[in-house]
């Protein structure tokens, strides 16, 4: 398996531009994740899916970001519009079942520069 | 609120050594515990699972400890090597649904 596929690996937006980033999760993993990484707040969860249905966002910042999973193979977090303070890097994370003993695998991340 | 303390300095030792790293938690009562390693320009790597009702748990050279009552999980590396050098951190979970919690992490530096 090829792992959790993210891309682009990096996007560099002008501030107020759509920005969407994309997942491929492991086939046969229903749970799917949404974290942003930076050096001051670390690693914060935006929104996880179970089977394709979103059960917590209640880490998404604000009504600029929206997350859908159309499919079992396939998700995408977006941003509109883009602002500077949305600068990071997006971590997509699955796992086989959540609340249980399975870690999660993640992918390499999407570095997002908005200026 | 909650909140997951690891030692926010970078720990350097020298190879061969044990390294310990630290993490502390309040205002949360985690149904299990997890560590992970992150490299640089990476996504972090899942490592080992340690649950409550458990108070130790190896994997070759790694060894988890958890202390539900002190609120503490140790993480130790034996015989450490300069690839072991990375950023690792412990994520908590279990009652909040499938929320995954991390802390800030430590910087692990292994000098030959």
């Amino acid at each position: 398996d090829a792992g959790v596929i993210q891309s682009p690996r990096h996007e560099v937006t002008e501030m107020g531009q759509e920005v969407t980033l994309r997942c491929k999760p492991i086939s046969g993993h229903n749970s799917l994740f949404w974290y942003r990484q930076t050096m001051m707040r670390g690693l914060e969860l935006l929104i996880y899916f179970n089977n394709n249905v979103p059960i917590d966002d209640s880490g998404m910042p604000e009504d600029r970001f929206s997350a859908k999973m159309p499919n079992a193979s396939f998700s995408t977090l977006k941003i509109q519009p883009s602002e500077p303070r949305d600068s990071a890097v997006y971590f997509c994370a699955s796992s086989f079942r959540t609340g249980t003993n399975y870690g999660y695998t993640f992918g390499s991340g999407t570095r997002l520069t908005v200026v | 609120s909650q909140k997951i303390e690891q030692n926010s300095e970078a720990l350097n030792i020298q190879e061969g050594k044990t390294a310990t790293l630290t993490c502390n938690y309040t205002n949360y009562s985690p149904a299990y515990l997890q560590w992970y390693r992150q490299d640089p320009g990476r996504g972090p790597v899942f490592l080992l699972l340690i649950r409550e009702n458990e108070k130790e748990k190896r994997k070759e050279r790694l060894k988890v400890t958890f202390d539900t009552t002190l609120k503490q999980s140790l993480f130790h590396i034996t015989a450490s090597q300069p690839a072991d050098s990375a950023t690792y951190l412990c994520a908590l979970g279990g009652n909040q649904g499938g929320k995954l919690i991390f802390g800030q992490g430590t910087e692990l530096s292994v000098k030959p």
